[in-house]
C-alpha cells in the first residue's frame, strides 16, 4: 500500500544552522507531496507542495524537490530560527484520491538560539 | 483556500460519554474528511464524508463508534461514542478546494 517514511526526531539545531527532514514514498500511482507544519498547541499547516516529478515547492525558506527516481521529497532550509521549532509532517496524496493523505510519522524540530 | 472553523477546540470528557465534533467550512465542498492524530503519533484517516451518501469509513473504523453526518455542503459533524482513555487524541477535518487546509483541531481527554 501507500507510505510514508521519514526521519525520526526530534532534530535538535542551532540557530542559523542547515535543517534537513528526509521523506521517502511509496505509491501505486502518481502521488503529490506535502509538507505540513504543526507548531506548538496548533493545527496543521501546508507549507510547501510538488504536484509533479522534479518540480520545486517553497515557502517561508524552505524547500522541497519532488524526486521520483529516488521516490524522495527531502524537506531543507538554509539557516532555521527559532520561530521554526514545530513538527514537520510529509505526506502524499494520490490523484484518484483528492483529499486523502498519506502522512508520515512526524519529525519534531527543536531550534535553540 | 477554505477556511474551516472546528469546534470545540478542546474537552475533557467522562469514559462512557459521546462528543460531536462540528466541522464548518467557508465555501461549498463535495469531500469532507475526518482524521485522528493519536498522542505522538501521525494523522490517520477517519473516514471520508460526502454529502447526500453515507460517509466511507477507512479499516479499523467503524460508524457505530464514529458516526458522521454531513447535512450539507460547508458542515460535517464527527461524534466519539461510547469514549475510552483510548480515544484521547486530536481530531481534525479537513477539506480540499484548490488547496489543502485542516481544521485546528479538537483535543479530546478521555478520563
Amino acid at each position: 500500500g501507500d507510505s510514508v517514511t521519514q526521519m525520526e526526531g526530534p532534530v535538535t539545531l542551532s540557530e542559523e544552522a542547515f535543517l534537513t527532514i528526509n521523506c521517502t514514498y511509496t505509491a501505486t500511482g502518481y502521488p503529490s507531496l506535502f509538507w505540513y507544519v504543526q507548531y506548538p498547541g496548533e493545527g496543521l499547516q501546508l507549507l510547501l507542495k510538488a504536484t509533479k516529478a522534479d518540480d520545486k515547492g517553497s515557502n517561508k525558506g524552505f524547500e522541497a524537490t519532488y524526486r521520483k527516481e529516488t521516490t524522495s521529497f527531502h524537506l531543507e532550509k538554509g539557516s532555521v530560527q527559532v520561530s521554526d521549532s514545530a513538527v514537520y509532517f510529509c505526506a502524499l496524496s494520490l490523484t484518484d484520491s483528492w483529499g486523502k493523505f498519506q502522512f508520515g510519522a512526524g519529525t519534531q524540530v527543536v531550534v535553540t538560539p | 483556500s477554505a477556511v474551516i472553523s472546528q469546534k470545540p477546540s478542546r474537552d475533557i470528557c467522562q469514559r462512557g460519554t459521546s462528543l460531536t465534533i462540528q466541522c464548518q467550512v467557508d465555501s461549498q465542498v463535495t469531500m469532507m474528511f475526518w482524521y485522528r492524530q493519536q498522542p505522538g503519533q501521525s494523522l490517520t484517516l477517519i473516514a471520508t464524508a460526502n454529502q447526500g451518501s453515507e460517509a466511507t469509513y477507512e479499516s479499523g473504523f467503524v460508524i457505530d463508534k464514529f458516526p458522521i453526518s454531513r447535512p450539507n455542503l460547508t458542515f460535517s459533524t464527527l461524534t466519539v461514542s461510547n469514549m475510552s482513555p483510548e480515544d484521547s487524541s486530536i481530531y481534525l477535518c479537513s477539506v480540499e478546494t484548490g488547496g489543502y487546509t485542516f481544521g485546528s483541531g479538537t483535543r479530546l481527554t478521555v478520563v
